[in-house]
């Protein structure tokens, strides 16, 4: 148990809908990481948050969002959802520049 | 071409053998990862490395800076490692977010 924790576990959805994804990070850790994996394109970075703010992006869609707040926590909102949103989504935390603690993974299925 | 290159994609092992997967990479980078993703998902982290080995039980993790180079060693491998095998690097010009090889796909055979 990574002491991070993600739910939903599965979610199954329509085209078109908007769905949120959510993220607690390990105790203390103030950066929270959101990956997308899916068949095609293996495990890419989409986002960071360290202590509330947008620390990085990468390729995010901008249908997507997320957010972090005040208790750490971050929600990565998918909207407009398309067929090939469907992937795994992972988030991690960490302190500082260490080891990233990954949580169990959201998987999505856009149908 | 992908910043980071794993080989073999597949690896097939009987109990036992010892098993190599390598990760190049083309990046200067400030740390390298080497996680493990079981059948159900999930990712843990193995190592993070900067710079010459790591060991950890059955596990061993080499870097070579100067090459852009690592190599995963599994000794004594059991059909419990059977899992994917994914290298990631944090680049120097990146901040801490990681760039990910494709994985491996090891299958340990008993």
């Amino acid at each position: 148990d990574s002491g991070v924790t993600q739910t939903p576990k599965h979610l199954i959805t329509a085209t078109g809908q908007r769905v949120t994804l959510r993220c607690s990070p390990r105790s203390g850790d103030l950066s929270v990481y959101w990956y997308q994996q899916s068949l095609d394109q293996g495990l890419q970075f989409l986002i960071q948050y360290y202590n509330g703010e947008e620390r990085a992006k990468g390729n995010i869609l901008e249908r997507f969002s997320a957010q972090q707040f005040p208790d750490l926590h971050s929600e990565l909102n998918l909207s407009s959802l398309e067929l090939g949103d469907s992937a795994l989504y992972f988030c991690a935390s960490t302190e500082g520049n260490n080891e990233q603690f990954f949580g169990p993974g959201t998987r999505l299925t856009v149908l | 071409k992908n910043e980071v290159e794993q080989s073999p994609q597949n690896l097939t092992a009987q109990e036992g053998e010892f098993i190599t997967i390598n990760c190049s990479y083309s990046v200067g980078i400030s740390a390298l990862h080497w996680l493990q993703q079981h059948p159900g998902g999930g990712i843990v982290s193995l190592f993070m490395l900067s710079s010459g080995k790591k060991k950890h039980g059955r596990l061993i993790a080499t870097i070579n800076i100067q090459e852009k180079h690592s190599s995963l060693h599994i000794t004594a491998s059991h059909p419990r490692d059977s899992a994917v095998y994914i290298c990631a690097v944090r680049s120097r010009t990146s901040g801490s977010r990681l760039t990910f090889g494709e994985g491996t796909q090891l299958t340990v055979n008993p």
